[in-house]
This record gives C-alpha cells, sequence and structure tokens, in this order.
C-alpha cells in the first residue's frame, strides 16, 4: 500500500527566505501531483510532474521530482505572504494518494 | 460558467438523519470522485467512478453510497448519519481513461452531524 508522507506539518517562515517541502512515497511511481489549498477554500493543481528528473517552476515556486529516491521536493524562493497556504502532494498509485500537507505561513 | 460545483456548500444535520451531498460537472470528465478532508488526515478518497453506472470503493467507503446515473452528476448519500462523518466533502473529476490523471476539485460542502 502506498503511503505519502510530507514534512514538515508546519512551517512558518519569513518573508524573502528560502526553504523546501518535501513529498517521501513508499512504492514505486512517477506521477506526481502538487496542489495549494488556501483556508476554507477548495485544492487548486499547482504542478503535474510525470517523469523522473521532472523540474517545474511557476513564480517562486519550483517542484522536481526523483523517482529513484520516491522524492519530491517544492522550493519556495524568497516567500511572499500571498504564498501563505496549505501544500499536498498526491502521488500516483492506481489512484491519487494524499500526503497530509504542509500548512504555510509567511510573516513579514 | 463550465465548472465543478457542489451543494449545499453547509450542511448540518442530525445523527441518524440522511444526507446527499450533490456534484455536478460540465466538463464531461470520465472520472470523479468523492474525498473527506479531516484535520491530520489530508485528502482520504470515499468512492470514485470511471464513467455513468460504474462506481468503486475507495479507502474510506464504509457509511456511504454513491450513483452515478448521469456522467455530470456523483451524488453522495450518508444513509444514517453519524458524528464521525462531520467533515469537509470535496468532489474532483479528471478526463481520460485511467484514474490518476490531474484532479479538479470542487469548492467542498462542509458538514456537521450533531
Amino acid at each position: 500500500e502506498l503511503k505519502v508522507e510530507q514534512n514538515p506539518l508546519f512551517l512558518s517562515m519569513q518573508e524573502g527566505k528560502n526553504y523546501t517541502i518535501y513529498c517521501n512515497y513508499s512504492t514505486t511511481s512517477d506521477r506526481l501531483y502538487w496542489y495549494r489549498q488556501d483556508p476554507g477554500k477548495s485544492l487548486e493543481s499547482l504542478f503535474v510532474l510525470l517523469s523522473n528528473g521532472a523540474v517545474k517552476q511557476e513564480g517562486r515556486l519550483m517542484a522536481s521530482l526523483d523517482t529513484k529516491a520516491r522524492l519530491s521536493t517544492l522550493h519556495i524562493t524568497a516567500a511572499v505572504h500571498d504564498l501563505s497556504a496549505t501544500y499536498f502532494c498526491a502521488v500516483v498509485s492506481d489512484k491519487l494518494i494524499f500526503g497530509t500537507g504542509t500548512r504555510l505561513q509567511v510573516f513579514p | 460558467d463550465a465548472g465543478i460545483t457542489q451543494s449545499p456548500r453547509y450542511k448540518i444535520t442530525e445523527t441518524g438523519r440522511q444526507v446527499t451531498l450533490m456534484c455536478h460537472q460540465t466538463w464531461s470528465h470520465s472520472y470523479m470522485f468523492w474525498y473527506r478532508q479531516d484535520l491530520g488526515h489530508g485528502l482520504r478518497l470515499i468512492y470514485y467512478s470511471a464513467a455513468a453506472d460504474i462506481t468503486d470503493k475507495g479507502e474510506v467507503p464504509d457509511g456511504y453510497v454513491v450513483s452515478r446515473s448521469k456522467t455530470e452528476n456523483f451524488p453522495l448519500t450518508l444513509e444514517s448519519a453519524t458524528r464521525s462523518q462531520t467533515s469537509v466533502y470535496f468532489c474532483a473529476s479528471s478526463e481520460g481513461t485511467v484514474s490518476y490523471n490531474e484532479q479538479f476539485f470542487g469548492p467542498g460542502t462542509r458538514l456537521t452531524v450533531l
């Protein structure tokens, strides 16, 4: 059974700083998604990573996938308050299996 | 507007009552999903459907019933609501012929069972 772990579960960071969220999974998969959820809102798709070594970037967020290490990272560059949200990775088994989420809070 | 909608957005009910949550999508996506979101658990799959009249259990199906008579609708029924079913419920859909394509989520229904 596929297990998906994210860490940290909660991240409080200062504006302008860099940080990385990690998504580890337990069995082979070569497709992974990152979603964002604002408080009280729905999930919004951020990135689709379709193969080993895939890297996607949008604005201050960059996601990568290492299928051999069973690891995806979501890197935040020069954080701003608008990035405050909960970020989920979802790994493909026969269905999507979601991590528990990382709640990111960016403060001045 | 095209998209995926859920109704009601908020619902308060009592233990033992039947509740139906509605989900409607206008994309003609083949796959539709129901998740529940609880603190500390992320999203857990309740049921999913590959097409009209085809449904299958997810991770936490007990206490729930689904149907899909039309491609665009995927209602979720709690036959006899329990307090443990208090949660936020999200419907999602995806296109294509496999269950793991990118999913698009509805706005959610916050259900409270007293």
